[in-house]
C-alpha cells in the first residue's frame, strides 16, 4: 500500500519568510495530493491539490509542486503570517479516497 | 449552513465502556470516514462507507464497529475491545467514495478512556 512521508516534522520561520514542506510516496499509482491545515482542536481544512496531470498549481500564497519521477510533492507558502501557523497535512491517493494516506504532519510557527 | 457535525466535542468514559460518536453531514454526500488521530502521527482510517447501508474496515478497524443507515449519518461505536481508545476521531465525507474528491472534515471528538 501506499506510504506518505513528511518533512520537516516542526517548522518555525519569521514572518514575512517562506515556508516549504515536503512528502515523499510509495505507490506510483497515487494521482491525487491533497493538503491539509489543521488548527488546534479543530479538523483539518483542505487548502489545495494537485492531481497528477500538473506539476504545479498555485493559489495567491500558496503553491504546490509535483515530481511524479521522484514521487515527492511540496507546499510552499510564501509571505507567511501568524495566522498560517498551524498543522499542515500532505496526502496521496492512488485510486479513489478509500486508500488516502496522511503524512505524520508538520507544525508550523510563524513567529511576527 | 451546510457542513459536518461531530459530537460531543470532549468524551470520557471508563475502561469496558463502549461509547458511540456521533457524525452528521448535510452536503449530501455519498461517502463518509472514520479516522483516528494520534500525537505526531498522520490521520488512520478506521471504518468507510461508500453508500447507505454498506461500509468497509480500514486500516485500524479492530474494536469499532460503524453503522450506516443514513446518508446524512455515521455513528462510530468504540467498544471495549478496543486497546488504545483515548484519540481524537474524525469524520469526513466526500462527493464520491470512488474518485480522488476532497474530503471535508468535522471538527473531531477527542475521547479519554480511564
Amino acid at each position: 500500500g501506499e506510504n506518505v512521508e513528511q518533512h520537516p516534522s516542526t517548522l518555525s520561520v519569521q514572518e514575512g519568510d517562506s515556508a516549504v514542506i515536503k512528502c515523499t510516496y510509495s505507490d506510483s499509482a497515487s494521482n491525487y495530493f491533497p493538503w491539509y491545515k489543521q488548527e488546534l482542536g479543530k479538523g483539518p481544512q483542505l487548502i489545495i491539490d494537485i492531481r497528477s496531470n500538473v506539476g504545479e498549481k498555485k493559489d495567491q500564497r500558496i503553491a504546490v509542486t509535483l515530481n511524479k519521477t521522484a514521487k515527492h510533492f511540496s507546499l510552499h507558502i510564501t509571505e507567511t503570517q501568524p495566522e498560517d501557523s498551524a498543522v499542515y497535512f500532505c496526502a496521496a491517493t492512488p485510486y479513489n479516497n478509500n486508500d488516502m494516506r496522511f503524512g505524520a504532519g508538520t507544525r508550523l510557527t510563524v513567529k511576527p | 449552513d451546510g457542513g459536518i457535525t461531530q459530537s460531543p466535542k470532549y468524551l470520557f468514559r471508563k475502561e469496558g465502556q463502549n461509547v458511540t460518536l456521533s457524525c452528521e453531514q448535510n452536503l449530501n454526500h455519498d461517502a463518509m470516514y472514520w479516522y483516528r488521530q494520534d500525537p505526531g502521527q498522520g490521520l488512520r482510517l478506521i471504518y468507510y462507507s461508500q453508500i447507505v447501508n454498506d461500509f468497509q474496515k480500514g486500516d485500524i478497524a479492530e474494536g469499532y464497529s460503524v453503522s450506516r443507515e443514513k446518508k446524512e449519518s455515521f455513528p462510530l461505536t468504540v467498544t471495549s475491545a478496543q486497546k488504545n481508545p483515548t484519540a481524537f476521531y474524525l469524520c469526513a465525507s466526500s462527493t464520491d467514495g470512488q474518485k480522488p474528491y476532497e474530503q471535508y472534515f468535522g471538527p473531531g471528538t477527542r475521547l479519554t478512556v480511564t
